[in-house]
């Protein structure tokens, strides 16, 4: 299985200032296809976790243009350029490549 | 509107087999390119991919716990039923269902989900 490392695990950040949160796979993501199925969530306490960026970089309608994503092969950035108090919560990365596998999650909170 | 809704008991004692059904509304079970998935989340833990089954009927499992696992469908009642034989209390945990895009990768739909505790 393909393991999907987070870095930070914990991200104490000041409301209006920038985040970013890395997440590292054990093998590239690139699918046979050439496409790289690799999805960012948010999930709140009590709550399913929420789509915000699939395929790197692309936004789910409806998320806010302060979610970004980024990355290649192995490595990938979700970044939030100004965080808001509703985006504390924890961030999960996901690789749909092969069997889907997440990583261990990143918990956003503010300082 | 699609939604899943979970569904199964609270509480199951230790080497007991739980079963959990999906129910599904707003798409087919049959729909071309489409999955139906369970996923878990130990209470504070992350999340972990369980099983899968495709628009064809495909099935896949995670590695480490595919002897355990059975998915299965029933079309005419819109469900995805989830076997796990031989239940433990690491197996103590938030059970989600959830739809998942083949051609993309996205996972756009997710129930809220079941919290099964397993305990003697």
């Amino acid at each position: 299985d393909i393991v999907m490392t987070q870095t930070p695990l914990s991200s104490p950040v000041t409301l209006g200032q920038p985040a970013s949160i890395s997440c590292r796979s054990s093998q590239s993501l690139v699918h046979s296809d050439g496409n790289t199925y690799l999805s960012w969530f948010h999930q709140r306490p009590g709550q399913p976790p929420r789509l915000l960026i699939y395929d790197i970089s692309k936004r789910l309608s409806g998320v806010p243009d302060r979610f970004s994503g980024s990355g290649a092969g192995t490595d990938f950035t979700l970044k939030i350029s100004r965080v808001e108090a509703e985006d504390v919560g924890v961030y999960y990365c996901m690789q749909a490549t092969q069997f889907p596998t997440f990583g261990q999650g990143t918990k956003v909170e503010i300082k | 509107q699609v939604t899943l809704r979970e569904s199964g008991p609270a509480l199951v004692r230790p080497t007991q087999t739980l079963t959990l059904t999906c129910t599904v509304s707003g798409f087919s079970l049959t729909t071309r390119g489409m999955c139906v998935a369970w996923i878990r989340q130990p209470p504070g833990k992350a999340l972990e991919w369980l099983a899968r089954l495709d628009w064809d009927d495909d099935k896949y499992y995670s590695t480490s716990l595919k002897t355990r696992l059975t998915i299965s469908k029933d079309t005419s009642k819109n469900q995805v039923v989830l076997t796990m034989t031989n239940m433990a209390p690491v197996d103590t945990a938030t059970y989600y269902c959830a739809r998942m895009s083949l051609m993309s990768g996205v996972v756009d739909y997710w129930g809220q989900g079941t919290l099964v505790a397993v305990s003697s």
